[in-house]
């Protein structure tokens, strides 16, 4: 089974428009963390936001912020005012185990390449 | 820089040749990883290093992949008698934090296009 699902291949939003780019995960660990990476078209993989499975307020980092509804397994992640440069690949991905457990490797969805309109 | 760098960038490699990526992790960072993009697919992780001891092969492929990190530094990604299916981005990662402590710290490098003719 998926651990991991990204069940949009691809979107497109129209520049300063917010947009929201879907992801459910699978797990039976009580402790995980939950990531979103950019990924453009140079290959580098750009840490955008983090959300722990025991914080309590959904995460925000300046234009990302990560929807996290933990009873569905969904950590959508919300990019406002859409830029040009955001176009671009992005990928969840989740870290099970907490301390005692977790080695940190990541575990990584198929990815969403959204296309930012002018 | 500061940040994670590999080499090469890009190689092309004929079906059978051996070939070794290599991968400068953030200094002082305890934690390695290796994973392999397919073209069109997210990161699979492949192998892992606290230090120089490597403490999770689980995700190589096959016994024709081999990665060290003698002195707890640099690292090596060997793949011995490259076939087709090899073609990747091979990406490294490193982070400050070792095996059992929870952060969410993990820089990428640009990673290794490998092409296997």
């Amino acid at each position: 089974a998926q651990k991991i699902t990204q069940t949009q291949p691809g979107m497109f939003v129209q520049e300063k428009e917010a947009v929201t780019l879907d992801c459910t995960y699978d797990t039976s660990d009580p402790s995980y963390g939950l990531f979103w990476y950019k990924q453009p078209s140079s290959g580098e993989m750009i840490f955008l936001i983090y959300q722990g499975s025991y914080d309590q307020q959904n995460a925000t980092e300046g234009r990302y912020s990560l929807n996290f509804q933990k009873a569905r397994k969904s950590a959508n992640l919300v990019i406002s005012a859409s830029q040009l440069g955001d176009s671009a690949m992005y990928f969840c991905a989740m870290r099970e185990g907490g301390n005692g457990g977790s080695q940190g490797n990541l575990i990584f969805g198929k990815g969403t390449k959204l296309s930012v309109k002018p | 820089g500061a940040g994670v760098s590999q080499s090469p960038r890009y190689k092309v490699a004929k079906r059978g040749q051996d070939v070794a990526l290599r991968c400068d992790p953030i200094s002082g960072h305890v934690s390695l990883f290796w994973y392999q993009q397919a073209l069109g697919q997210g990161p699979e992780f492949l192998t892992y290093f606290q230090n120089e001891a490597q403490l999770d092969k689980s995700g190589l492929p096959s016994d024709r992949f081999f990665a060290e990190r003698p002195e707890g530094s640099v690292s090596t990604l060997k793949i011995q008698r490259t076939q087709q299916e090899d073609s990747a981005v091979y990406l490294c990662a490193s982070s400050p934090r070792g095996q059992r402590e929870f952060g969410n710290e993990q820089f990428f490098g640009p990673g290794t296009r490998l092409t296997v003719l």
